[in-house]
């Protein structure tokens, strides 16, 4: 495909369980983001990869949340021990480059019951 | 700290009624400021990159502007597909490469 992919579009989860969240970024970007979005607010910055590494993990909320990108192409977003505020849109975005614009996926509506 | 701020929050215009949207920023060394717009449901699209102070750009009905403190986006004679939130984000300077969003602005066109 041509756009950013994000598997699952809807995941619904209980309150301390796990879950993993999959982004497919453009074909030839090595830039790779992943945002959350809450309801009436703008994306909020989680983490940013170039190539395989984290090169920016800042807005990780706290040790819960990890994420992967072993091949430099695929990128996975894990939680653990889910809580309810944890419930929010996950965003993946990539870019050519580590200063071009970031092309958004559809996102994952998570909800965690 | 870093901060971007949309005006208004919601803005209701009528078929072909012109208006424009804020975005003012406060940022340590600008290194882009970014347009996208958002549909119910959907990821964020990409309109626009700012760099400097006087740039322009400009995508069919829209065109955005950028001074040192803030961006306008203009919309010229509206059409009800333009309804949609209007996100503005800011890459701050330095080693890290996040975008910072303002919360958007929520466009309504009416025919």
């Amino acid at each position: 495909g041509a756009g950013v992919s994000q598997t699952p579009s809807n995941k619904v989860t209980e309150k301390g369980k796990y879950v993993e969240l999959r982004c497919d970024p453009i074909s030839g970007h090595t830039a790779l983001y992943w945002y959350r979005q809450s309801l009436g607010q703008g994306p909020e910055f989680l983490i940013y990869f170039q190539g395989t590494g984290a090169a920016d993990d800042s807005g990780l909320p706290n040790d819960r949340f990890f994420a992967v990108r072993p091949e430099g192409s695929v990128s996975t977003l894990k939680i653990q021990r889910t809580e309810r505020g944890d419930s929010a849109v996950y965003l993946c975005a990539s870019s050519f480059s580590w200063n071009t614009e970031a092309f958004f996926g559809q996102g994952t509506r998570l909800t965690v019951v | 700290e870093d901060q971007v701020t949309q005006s208004p929050e919601a803005l209701r215009l009528q078929e072909g009624e012109s208006s424009s949207l804020n975005c003012s920023y406060t940022v340590s060394g600008l290194r882009g400021l970014f347009w996208y717009r958002q549909d119910p449901g959907k990821g964020p699209e990409f309109l626009f990159t700012l760099y400097s102070a006087g740039e322009e750009k400009e995508k069919e009905r829209l065109k955005a502007t950028l001074t040192k403190k803030e961006s306008f986006l203009h919309i010229t004679a509206p059409k009800p597909e333009d309804s949609a939130t209007y996100l503005c984000a800011v890459l701050e300077g330095g080693a890290t490469n996040k975008l910072i969003f303002g919360t958007g602005t929520l466009l309504a066109v009416q025919p």
